[in-house]
């Protein structure tokens, strides 16, 4: 099966501007997880989307968006974007079919650089 | 408020001695504990997991961990570091209520020849 993949690897934009984002999750998962990792905050937890609904949300502001389609492919959203939004973001899916003892894998992360 | 811990931000081993990570863990009720590692970018990889059951875990490229309830803790270990084993590890837990995981700070860890 191939695994989690996220597009594109590497982003540059600069302050105030918006970024989308993609996931495509493995075959057969429905659900998506956002984390934002940063060396000071380390993983953050963003959101997570089960079929096309968000289930679960972290301590992130509105500008932090994201949605998931009828195929559980996923994609985020940052707008207005600042200098402190630089960091990795890593998307995982999982079955979503055994509840707490299910496991994430993860996408290799965009990383993304505000300037 | 449920967490997970590492207290060691660094582990520096001699590549073919044992290793251990260590992680603890504050979590009410059956805690779902996991192991990811991360090398340099790139995503975490799944390592491991405890669900239930035996203490001792095993999982991918020789690694185990043991679930230790007395001692809250969910140490990672490896009889014979390798350099390449030269990573981040995440310690994790995933809260009863769907598919939330909470991480650790992450341990670096260094395997020196």
């Amino acid at each position: 099966k191939a695994g989690v993949t996220q597009t594109p690897r590497y982003l540059i934009k600069t302050r105030g501007q918006q970024v989308t984002l993609s996931c495509s999750p493995i075959s057969g998962h429905r659900s998506v997880s956002w984390y934002q990792q940063t060396p000071g905050q380390g993983l953050q937890f963003l959101f997570e989307y089960f079929s096309e609904t968000q289930r679960n949300k972290g301590n992130f502001p509105g500008r932090f968006s994201g949605r998931q389609f009828s195929n559980s492919r996923s994609e985020m959203n940052v707008s207005t974007l600042e200098l402190g939004d630089s960091a990795l973001y890593l998307c995982a899916s999982s079955p979503s079919t055994s509840g707490g003892a299910d496991t994430q894998y993860f996408g290799p992360g965009t990383r993304l650089t505000v300037l | 408020a449920q967490s997970v811990a590492q207290p060691e931000d660094q582990v520096n081993v001699a590549e073919g001695n044992p290793l251990t990570v260590k992680c603890t863990y504050s979590v009410s009720g059956n805690p779902y504990l996991f192991w990811y590692v991360q090398y340099p970018n790139r995503g975490l990889q799944f390592l491991l997991k405890y669900i239930t059951g035996d203490n001792l875990v095993k999982g991918s490229y020789g690694f185990e961990a043991e679930f230790n309830k007395s001692q809250t803790s969910f140490h990672l270990k490896k009889p014979s570091a390798l350099v390449s084993d030269s990573a981040l590890y995440f310690c994790a837990f995933r809260s009863y209520n769907f598919n939330k995981f909470y991480f650790g700070s992450g341990t670096k860890l260094n395997v020196k020849p």
